[in-house]
């Protein structure tokens, strides 16, 4: 059972560039989302799905996009990255509903932007 | 004001010491309460959970929650090298809903 993945671990972009990180997971979760971290600011929500076909914007939205084709994977794109991007960047998910509230994270992916 | 303060640290200990953690917040809905663990370059993982006030024993960690006082803590006792991680407070208002929000962080050194 791997959980959740993601690709790359580490990338390096430069300015006005775009990406894609990659998310998947095998646990059939309903709920994925992406966080990014920064020093000092804690964890951030940018976008989160509750199932295909449905994606919502969290608190940090700007600059990126996502979507949810299935429910395994959960998909995010840098339309043009800028070093505010810098960053690092996880990916989660959970099962929807059910009496915990236990979310299951990526190992994470460095992105810098030069 | 933050929706969710945690002491900013870092904090260094030596073993065998009882560690305190904490976290205040402001939005009184909160409901569920929770304590992640990160190890350096690695996702978090979730140590303690805890819904609406009360304490949570597992092993050597302890979570409280005083929702009258919006404040929570995580205690570890006879603290390991082990131990030593950046620990997140974590709240969100409903378990359907999972939308997180954490605190910054404080990185815990035990040393031997």
């Amino acid at each position: 059972n791997a959980g959740v993945t993601q690709t790359p671990k580490f990338q390096v972009l430069k300015t006005g560039q775009s990406m894609t990180l990659q998310c998947a997971q095998d646990m059939n979760h309903e709920y994925m989302s992406w966080y990014r971290q920064d020093p000092g600011m804690g964890l951030r929500l940018i976008h989160y799905s509750v199932g295909a076909g449905i994606t919502d914007q969290g608190e940090v939205p700007n600059g990126y996009n996502v979507s949810r084709s299935t429910t395994e994977d959960f998909p995010l794109r840098l339309l043009s990255a800028a070093p505010s991007q810098t960053s690092v960047y996880f990916c989660a998910s959970k099962p929807f509903g059910g009496s915990g509230n236990t979310i299951y994270f990526g190992e994470g992916s460095w992105l810098t932007v030069v | 004001q933050k929706e969710v303060e945690q002491d900013p640290g870092p904090l260094s200990v030596p073993e065998g010491a009882i560690v305190s953690l904490n976290c205040t917040y402001s939005n009184s809905a909160f409901q569920y309460f929770m304590w992640y663990r990160q190890y350096s370059r690695k996702g978090p993982e979730l140590l303690m959970y805890t819904y609406s006030s009360g304490n949570k024993e597992d092993g050597r960690f302890t979570a409280q929650v005083d929702k009258s006082s919006k404040y929570i803590s995580l205690f570890i006792r006879d603290s390991q090298p082990s131990d030593s991680a950046t620990y997140l407070c974590a709240m969100s208002l409903t378990g359907a809903n999972s939308k997180l929000t954490f605190g910054k962080g404080i990185t815990l050194s035990v040393r031997p």
